[in-house]
């Protein structure tokens, strides 16, 4: 049993490059997550689907786009990456939207 | 959702009591109490949730005041690897509807030998 894994650990892009990072989790949750991390602060909500079919924005949701491909998986994109978008960022899952979460290891991306 | 409070740094010595206070007093009677830990560089590790009875579970306990104002989550026995920043987060849970936790900056607690 996994968990929650994302790919890749580590990124580093030049500015207007897209990318893809990808979550998977293998706990048949319903609901999925994706945060950033900025140096010393919490963790800021970009996107979330709180079933398979259905994704919402969350606080921070400008510069990315997001595809919950099935139940399992769910993908955060980057269209043209800005230096702003230097972060780890994070992905969740939990059994439903009420229940607690379970976050992945993170992928840490510099954007130069 | 309802905004909290707590501490920025705490020490504790190794193998006493760590307790970790969260104010929250515009907290509303819906409104659940959850607690989140991240060891440093590492993704948030959920800890325990509680809506107003005291909860136990094998990694903390969390008391809540009866009026809900406030919240101490209780590590028992601190060991050197639960120095981490701990989030509390107040969250509504409404049926069928999202709730999305926010974290704020945590307290750091620092374990000591």
């Amino acid at each position: 049993n996994a968990g929650v894994t994302q790919t890749p650990k580590f990124q580093v892009l030049k500015t207007g490059q897209s990318m893809t990072l990808q979550c998977a989790q293998d706990m048949n949750h319903n609901s999925m997550y994706w945060y950033r991390q900025d140096p010393g602060m919490g963790l800021r909500l970009i996107y979330y689907s709180a079933s398979e079919g259905t994704t919402d924005k969350g606080e921070v949701p400008n510069g990315y786009n997001v595809s919950r491909l099935n139940k399992r998986e769910f993908s955060l994109r980057l269209e043209s990456a800005a230096p702003s978008q230097t972060s780890v960022y994070f992905c969740a899952s939990s059994r439903d939207s009420l229940y607690e979460q379970y976050f992945g290891p993170g992928t840490r991306l510099t954007v130069t | 959702d309802a905004k909290t409070t707590q501490p920025t740094s705490m020490d504790c010595a190794e193998g006493r009591a760590a307790n970790l206070p969260c104010n929250h007093s515009t907290i509303s009677g819906n409104e659940y109490v959850y607690w989140y830990r991240q060891i440093h560089s590492q993704g948030p590790q959920y800890i325990i949730h509680g809506l107003k009875n005291n909860e136990t579970n094998e990694m903390a306990s969390l008391i809540i005041t009866e009026d809900r104002k406030s919240s101490t989550l209780i590590l028992p026995h601190a060991t050197l690897r639960d120095t981490a920043v701990y989030y509390c987060i107040v969250l509504m849970n409404y049926g069928g509807s999202q709730g999305n936790l926010i974290f704020g900056k945590g307290t750091k607690l620092s374990v000591k030998p």
